[in-house]
């Protein structure tokens, strides 16, 4: 199975900070790397798929980068709103598999 | 819109079985797989396995194989998971999330919301 591995797991940030989270796969994924947003009490909902590709509806303050096995989600700007639990995922092959969690709490 | 309904939380006691459900709408049922995945309280999100909802094909996570069982009905346009022989550690939220491919990447979107199974004696 392929380890997912996040840091940092807990990040504490201002309203209008600029913050990166990494996602380290335990061998190469290529680009099959998506990014989701929970809430407390909510499904994930998908925010970057293919490491860097945008899901529609999703504000442009979020961003994505990497390939192989190092890739990154970067929020520029941050929201009230964007204080959640952010998931890195592979789809490169089954076992889908997900990072621990990053948890995005308000300084 | 695209939507995925969840049956509601669910108690059971140690070596009982749960059967959760997972209804589509906004979209052709048959068109997309539909995969489970699950998250102990505090932990991590962990795959379970997924459906071919149009031909029923089935593929499970190793850690599970044997306990759970993912099926459909067409008609109905629902997915179910079907765990057995529960043990505490299996108490979490349940999810169902249809997957579709863009740009050649497959994605989970979007997410039942989530059904929460408690296994205490």
């Amino acid at each position: 199975d392929i380890q997912m591995t996040q840091s940092p797991s807990s990040l504490s940030a201002s309203v209008g900070d600029r913050v990166t989270i990494t996602c380290r796969a335990s061998q190469s994924i290529s680009s099959y790397l998506n990014w989701y947003q929970q809430k407390p009490g909510k499904a994930p909902n998908l925010l970057i798929y293919a490491a860097s590709s945008l899901q529609s509806g999703v504000p442009s303050r979020f961003s994505g980068s990497g390939s192989g096995t190092d890739f990154t989600l970067t929020i520029s700007g941050l929201q009230p709103e964007d204080f959640a639990t952010y998931y890195c995922q592979q789809s490169y092959s089954t076992p889908r598999t997900f990072g621990q969690g990053t948890r995005l709490e308000i300084k | 819109q695209v939507q995925l309904v969840q049956s509601g939380a669910e108690v059971k006691k140690p070596g009982a079985s749960v059967k959760v459900s997972c209804k589509a709408s906004g979209y052709t049922f048959t068109s997309n797989a539909m995969h489970w995945v699950r998250q102990a309280p505090g932990q991590r999100l962990e795959w379970m396995g997924w459906i071919n909802t149009g031909n029923g094909n089935t593929r499970y996570s190793q850690k599970l194989q044997g306990r759970v069982t993912i099926t459909r009905d067409t008609s109905a346009s629902t997915a179910y998971m079907e765990l057995s022989s529960l043990r505490s550690e299996d108490t979490a939220v349940y999810y169902c999330a249809r997957v579709y491919m863009v740009r050649g990447s497959e994605v989970f979107d979007p997410w039942g919301q989530g059904t929460l199974v408690t296994v205490s004696s």
